[in-house]
């Protein structure tokens, strides 16, 4: 099946920072997905892109889908930013091993 | 819209009893799927739903373990005969596809741990 790697596994940031998360897969896709995984469990839906970019407010995202990855873009981090982002890709969504984010005062 | 619900958000049981898990998707959604998440990993898939029709279940999903929609709305999971390697989240999400654009939403889950 697709293979799925997220980088970094682990972030600190202070808040007020950027980050860029990186998502690769081993096959083409006509779906790919960014959560978020707040610290209490729930998983929210970021972004719907297969390709292309998307901005929404502080977030962004764009996959290069003949490349075979995304990028996940946080600006002026804050607190509320924590949590584990994870991508996952095609139907079923297989998802990443995440990256575990934590971003501090 | 309320979102996708699932009930209860926490279960202890005794090895080897029965559990039964329940998710109601956003209404009109046409897909249901479960997934199962672990410590540390991201969440895994089980099987899915398009309206009351099940179309496939992952070789996670032992013969213990079973999953209706019953009339494509609301669906359960149950599992028989529970071991502790069965303890984990088990996520709900729901989506309506149109064509190959699907966004899934997920519910909080239902915390399963197994003594």
């Amino acid at each position: 099946g697709i293979q799925v790697e997220q980088s970094p596994p682990d972030l600190i940031l202070q808040e007020g920072a950027n980050s860029t998360l990186r998502c690769n897969f081993s096959d083409s896709v006509n779906n790919l997905q960014w959560f978020h995984q707040n610290p209490w469990g729930q998983l929210i839906n970021l972004f719907y892109i297969p390709s292309g970019t998307k901005q929404n407010g502080r977030l962004s995202a764009t996959t290069v889908a003949t490349e075979r990855y995304s990028l996940l873009y946080i600006s002026s981090s804050q607190t509320t930013d924590s949590g584990v982002y994870f991508c996952a890709v095609e139907g079923k969504l297989t998802f990443g091993t995440g990256t575990r984010l934590q971003v501090t005062l | 819209d309320t979102g996708v619900s699932q009930d209860p958000r926490h279960k202890i049981t005794k090895r080897g009893q029965n559990v039964t898990f329940r998710c109601d998707p956003i209404s009109e959604h046409n897909r249901l799927y479960w997934y199962r998440q672990t410590l540390g990993q991201g969440p895994e898939f089980l099987t899915y739903f398009q309206n009351e029709a099940q179309l496939e279940k992952s070789r996670l999903l032992s013969d213990r373990f079973s999953a209706e929609r019953p009339k494509g709305s609301f669906s359960t999971l149950e599992i028989q005969r529970t071991e502790q390697g069965d303890s984990a989240m088990y996520l709900c999400a729901s989506s309506f596809r149109v064509s190959t654009n699907e966004k899934l939403f997920f519910g909080s889950g239902t915390q399963l741990s197994v003594l």
